[in-house]
């Protein structure tokens, strides 16, 4: 599976723009990238995924560079329940898994 | 959208008992269900990958004896720590995965605490 690396940790300010990167430079052309966030003692929800396109969802959007080496999760306007673990996760379309890194812990200031 | 559901969300067991954790998806069938472990403060690790009238897939490391995994019908997978030890105390999740054309997401439990005394 191609790695991805996050930062530890990023924190924000509520009301204000969230810009979670994601670097995976071994990306192969049939990997799509997925996020997920967990919440404390929840399991992992869906967030946004794509595959070469910038991507936009009601809780998200997700902008891909052009070479495919990095991402970038958005969140408009983060609030106090945006604080989660998020997950930047490669795999093909058609694979059942989802193997998880170590992620990036945002917090979120009121 | 699909659900997926974990019972209990926390179990207490002496050493060397058995305890089984059962996830349903609830709206959907899932051929297959995927188990996994998280221990605090770190990220979910995948421990097999449970398949509907066939055996489960275990991932590397993971002992299939201790673990045991039924997935009986299209809408329950069962996780069974057979003889926990304090050391198999852990944050148990299971997931499903629903595909839809040009969508792809995962359904994840809410989540098995198990603490092991």
């Amino acid at each position: 599976d191609a790695k991805t690396t996050q930062p530890n940790s990023m924190e924000s300010n509520e009301e204000e723009p969230v810009h979670l990167p994601c670097n995976h430079s071994t990306i192969s052309g049939t990997d799509y990238i997925h996020w997920y966030r967990q919440l404390p003692s929840q399991g992992p929800e869906y967030v946004i995924h794509g595959l070469t396109s910038n991507v936009n969802n009601r809780m998200a959007s997700l902008a891909i560079a052009e070479d495919r080496k990095s991402s970038t999760l958005i969140l408009h306007r983060a609030t106090l329940r945006d604080a989660a673990v998020y997950y930047c996760i490669l795999g093909p379309y058609n694979t059942d898994k989802l193997i998880f890194g170590t992620g990036t812990r945002l917090q979120v200031f009121p | 959208g699909a659900v997926v559901s974990q019972h209990p969300s926390w179990v207490i067991c002496k050493s060397g008992t058995s305890v089984k954790i059962e996830c349903r998806s609830l709206d959907f069938q899932a051929t297959t269900m995927f188990w996994y472990r998280q221990f605090p403060k770190q990220s979910l690790m995948l421990m097999a990958t449970s398949n509907e009238g066939s055996k489960a897939t275990y991932e590397q490391g993971v002992e299939k004896d201790k673990f045991l995994i039924n997935h009986a019908s299209l809408t329950l997978s069962t996780l069974t720590v057979t003889s926990a030890h304090p050391e198999d105390s852990s944050f148990y999740i299971c997931s499903a995965r629903v595909f839809s054309g040009m969508n792809t997401e995962a359904f994840f439990g809410q989540g098995t605490r198990l603490t092991v005394v």
